[in-house]
C-alpha cells in the first residue's frame, strides 16, 4: 500500500519567516495530495490540496508543489504568523485505495 | 450544516469493559473511516467502509470492530479495551472518488483512556 513520509517532525520559525514541510510518497499512481492543519485539541481541517495533473497551487500565503517524478510534494507557508502554529499533515490518495494515507505530521511553532 | 459528529468526546474506562464510539455524517458520503492519532505516529487508519454493509481493515485493526448498517452511521466497537488503545480517535467521511471532491471531513475526535 501507499506509504507517506513527512519531514521535519517539528519546525520552529520566527514570525514573518517562511516555513517548508516536505513529504514523499511511495505509490506512483497516487493522484491527490491534500494538506491538513490540526490546531491543538481540534480536528484536522483541509487547507490546500493538489491533483497530480498540476505542479503547483497557491492560496494566499500557502502553496503546495508537486514533483511526480521524484514522488514528493511540499507545503510552503510565507510570512508566517503565530496563528499558523499547529500540526500539519500531508496525505496521499492512491487510485486503488479508499481513504487517505497520512504522513506522521509536523508540529510548526511560529515565535512572535 | 454539513458535519461529522462523534460521541462521546471523552471517555475513561477500565480494561475489558466493552464500549462503542458512535460516528454519524449528514453529507450522504459513501466512504467512512476510523483513525487513531498517537504522538509521533500521525493518523493511522483502523477500519474503513465503502458503503452500507461493506467494511475492510485499515492499518491497525486489531482489537476493534465496526459495522455499517446505515449509510450515515459508522460505530467503532472495542469489545475488550486494553491500555494500549488509549488514544485520540477520529471518524472521517468522503464521497466516492468519481465526480466529487476527494476531501475527507473529520469528526471532532474522541479521547479515550483505558486504565
Amino acid at each position: 500500500g501507499e506509504n507517506v513520509e513527512q519531514h521535519p517532525s517539528t519546525l520552529s520559525v520566527q514570525e514573518g519567516d517562511s516555513a517548508v514541510i516536505k513529504c514523499t510518497y511511495s505509490d506512483s499512481a497516487s493522484n491527490y495530495f491534500p494538506w491538513y492543519k490540526q490546531e491543538l485539541g481540534k480536528r484536522p481541517q483541509l487547507i490546500i490540496d493538489i491533483r497530480s495533473n498540476v505542479g503547483e497551487k497557491k492560496d494566499q500565503r500557502i502553496a503546495v508543489t508537486l514533483n511526480k517524478t521524484a514522488k514528493h510534494f511540499s507545503l510552503h507557508i510565507t510570512e508566517t504568523q503565530p496563528e499558523d502554529s499547529a500540526v500539519y499533515f500531508c496525505a496521499a490518495f492512491p487510485p486503488a485505495g479508499n481513504m487517505l494515507t497520512f504522513g506522521g505530521g509536523t508540529r510548526l511553532m511560529v515565535k512572535p | 450544516e454539513a458535519q461529522v459528529t462523534q460521541n462521546p468526546r471523552y471517555l475513561i474506562t477500565v480494561t475489558g469493559k466493552k464500549l462503542t464510539v458512535t460516528c454519524s455524517q449528514n453529507m450522504n458520503h459513501e466512504y467512512m473511516s476510523w483513525y487513531r492519532q498517537d504522538p509521533g505516529l500521525g493518523l493511522r487508519q483502523i477500519y474503513y467502509s465503502m458503503n452500507v454493509e461493506v467494511t475492510d481493515k485499515g492499518d491497525v485493526p486489531e482489537g476493534y470492530k465496526v459495522s455499517r448498517k446505515e449509510k450515515r452511521n459508522f460505530p467503532l466497537i472495542l469489545e475488550s479495551p486494553s491500555p494500549n488503545q488509549t488514544s485520540l480517535y477520529f471518524c472521517a467521511s468522503r464521497y466516492r472518488r468519481t465526480g466529487y471532491s476527494y476531501e475527507q471531513y473529520f469528526g471532532p475526535g474522541t479521547r479515550l483512556t483505558v486504565t
